[in-house]
């Protein structure tokens, strides 16, 4: 894989259900991998910032998973609740992109009350 | 307020005409992205400068140039402008050179829009 690749483009989560998508990425030379919550109308805020192979973060009720063998990460919300509505965007730093910090196209999540 | 501040906010402006967008960073990060986003893209790389140099360069067009000025503060430049420059200009900052790991801190964008 040579460019960030986000899966699914979209996807809607009635309030109270559990969700994840995934971000793809280089494997080679990989240096981090970053999580982002962007709401529409604002700007694009971190949720993660993630290196090691087999990380874990979690912050609330958002969590996230790092494979760097493999090149992939989740992102998980649980219970999602209306406000979790926005677009989460992944980017991945390293060699095989020129050290160029390069995002995925994104995943918007609706959640439906 | 991620302490990020872009200015214009909006800007509209003809075909040909060139335009400064800029970005101060939050009080003691060194580094600064531009990103660019046009309709229905993502977030494409522009440049990426660190306490003053040049770290990284996306598919920036030749057309745009940029620059980060002693006291951080950095320039988008782009000339000629054509119709499809219209997008949503970001700048983020970082207190992080490029092979680092620290997170962006995003300003509110500059709205560009090319008559």
């Amino acid at each position: 894989i040579l460019n960030v690749e986000q899966s699914p483009q979209s996807l809607h989560v009635q309030e109270g259900d559990s969700t994840n998508f995934t971000c793809s990425f280089p494997s080679s030379n990989f240096y981090a991998l970053h999580w982002y919550r962007w709401e529409t109308a604002k700007s694009p805020e971190a949720l993660f910032v993630m290196t090691l192979n087999g990380d874990e973060k979690k912050k609330g009720r958002i969590s996230a998973t790092l494979n760097t063998k493999e090149g992939y990460s989740y992102l998980y919300i649980k219970g999602s609740q209306p406000e979790d509505s926005a677009t989460y965007l992944c980017a991945s730093l390293g060699a095989a992109a020129g050290n160029k910090l390069t995002f995925g196209g994104g995943t918007r999540v609706l959640v439906k009350p | 307020d991620s302490g990020v501040t872009q200015t214009p906010k909006h800007l509209i402006t003809a075909t040909g005409q060139r335009v400064t967008l800029r970005c101060s960073p939050r009080s003691g990060d060194l580094s600064v992205y531009w990103y660019q986003q046009s309709l229905d893209q993502g977030l494409q790389f522009l440049i990426h400068y660190y306490n003053g140099e040049e770290r990284a360069k996306g598919n920036i067009l030749e057309r745009f140039s940029a620059q980060q000025f002693p006291d951080l503060h950095s320039e988008l430049n782009l000339s000629s402008l054509e119709l499809g420059d219209s997008a949503l200009y970001f700048c983020a900052s970082s207190v992080a050179a490029a092979g680092n790991t620290g997170e962006l801190f995003f300003g509110e964008g500059s709205r560009l829009t090319v008559l």
